[in-house]
């Protein structure tokens, strides 16, 4: 059974940092794709990061870019995601998903809160 | 960037009868769109992508169809299980991606 796992979510105030990990299984992790997709307390979705397999394509929205890396381990089956100069906007449930554009897996989330 | 739009908000429908639900693209995404599936505090499940393939294990009464900037998910005969919020996510030339606002199925 494929499962994603996010932890290192919490507290934390303007303009800290935070790394938040995924651990998968049930798959070949390095067959594929991975993303990071947010959502807002009561809002929808929206992507924040994708990484290719061998971690040699990163691609971000525009909202994190130069403060946000994406990054992996396929001899862990982890994905990671260090969140720096955090702001109240990113304030959300943070999920991994498998795959870089359609993601047919993705984790509960674990919730990041930006506040001071 | 690409502003997905669906309608209506919030359907209202009785179990057994269909559903059908609205994703409109400012601009063109060829068949590059998925549709997603979210119960109140779970991951969001796939359940289409290529606008019209269903993914593994989704029941045959999920269908999708359209191109280019109009796509309608059908529920064909609801079950009590199908009640949640419904997303729209176009690919096309991603990155980025972009998703609509959602649309909660609710229980007539």
């Amino acid at each position: 059974e494929v499962q994603l796992v996010e932890s290192g979510g919490g507290l934390v105030q303007p303009g800290g940092s935070l790394r938040l990990s995924c651990a998968a299984s049930g798959f070949t992790f390095s067959s594929y794709w991975m993303s990071w997709v947010r959502q807002a307390p009561g809002k929808g979705l929206e992507w924040v990061a994708t990484i290719k397999q061998d971690g040699s394509e990163k691609y971000y929205v525009d909202s994190v870019k130069g403060r946000f890396t994406i990054s992996r381990d396929n001899a862990k089956n982890s994905l990671y995601l260090q969140m720096n100069s955090l702001r109240a906007e990113d304030t959300a449930v943070y999920s991994c998903a498998r795959g870089g554009t359609w993601r047919d897996k993705w984790g509960q989330g674990t919730l990041v809160t930006v506040s001071s | 960037e690409i502003v997905m739009t669906q309608s209506p908000a919030t359907l209202s429908v009785s179990p057994g009868e269909r559903a059908t639900l609205s994703c409109r693209a400012s601009q063109s995404v060829s068949s590059n769109l998925a549709w997603y599936q979210q119960k109140p505090g779970q991951a969001p499940r796939l359940l289409i992508y290529g606008a019209s393939t269903r993914a593994t294990g989704i029941p045959a009464r999920f269908s999708g169809s359209g191109s280019g900037t109009e796509f309608t998910l059908t529920i064909s005969s609801l079950q009590s299980e199908d009640f949640a919020v419904y997303y729209c996510q176009q690919y096309n030339n991603w990155p980025p991606d972009s998703f609509g606002q959602g649309t909660k199925l609710e229980i007539k």
